[in-house]
């Protein structure tokens, strides 16, 4: 069974911009979850959805938002792109919470 | 809230030596416990868990066991690889968080020949 992707993984953009994230779960996971990866607050959850709902969220500011489509597949976008959101952004997968979650090979986010 | 604190690294060790990396927990309810591992420019492998007390989760050759009474989850491995080299991270889910992972800092591992 094919794992979770993620696209594109590597992405480079200027503050003020926005940006699309994509992450294709395993089949027949229908939940999906974000995670931002830094080296001074280390892994943070975002948010999670299950069946096209956002079911939790994270602490992080409104710029940063996210959908899950019919076929599960999920996309995060974040507009207003600050330096600091420069991150490896985790997308993970699962049949349902509190099931094991899988995790995709990240997308780095680079903002200049 | 819950939190989870695990021991800082660098941890460097040389090949086939035991490996101990620490983790301890703060929870308000019944969490599962994970370890994940990431090697370098890759995303989180799930590297063992356990749901519940006394619960040993086991993988690879790498230990953990599940102690409530001590609001432990230590990783353990009696014979370390070049090839464990990896960051090693100690996380927890609870219901009370919508099963969100909450991870610790993370402990680097260098492993030499």
């Amino acid at each position: 069974k094919a794992g979770v992707t993620q696209t594109p993984r590597y992405l480079i953009k200027t503050r003020g911009q926005q940006v699309t994230l994509s992450c294709s779960p395993i089949s027949g996971h229908r939940s999906v979850s974000w995670y931002q990866q830094t080296p001074g607050q280390g892994l943070q959850f975002l948010f999670e959805y299950f069946s096209e709902t956002q079911r939790n969220k994270g602490n992080f500011p409104g710029r940063f938002s996210g959908r899950q489509f019919s076929n599960s597949r999920s996309e995060m976008n974040v507009s207003t792109l600050e330096l600091g959101d420069s991150a490896l952004y985790l997308c993970a997968s699962s049949t349902d919470l509190p099931d094991t979650q899988y995790f995709g090979p990240g997308t780095r986010l680079t903002v200049l | 809230g819950n939190s989870v604190t695990q021991m800082e690294g660098p941890v460097t060790l040389s090949e086939e030596a035991f490996l101990t990396i620490n983790c301890t927990y703060t929870a308000t309810g019944y969490p599962s416990l994970f370890w994940y591992v990431q090697y370098p420019g890759e995303g989180l492998q799930l590297l063992l868990k356990a749901t519940k007390a006394d619960d040993k989760g086991s993988n690879k050759g790498f230990e953990a066991t599940y102690r409530k009474e001590t609001t432990s989850f230590h990783l353990e491995k009696g014979s370390v690889q070049v090839s464990d080299s990896a960051v090693y991270f100690c996380a927890l889910t609870e219901a009370n968080s919508g099963y969100a992972l909450n991870f610790g800092k993370g402990t680097s591992l260098l492993v030499t020949p």
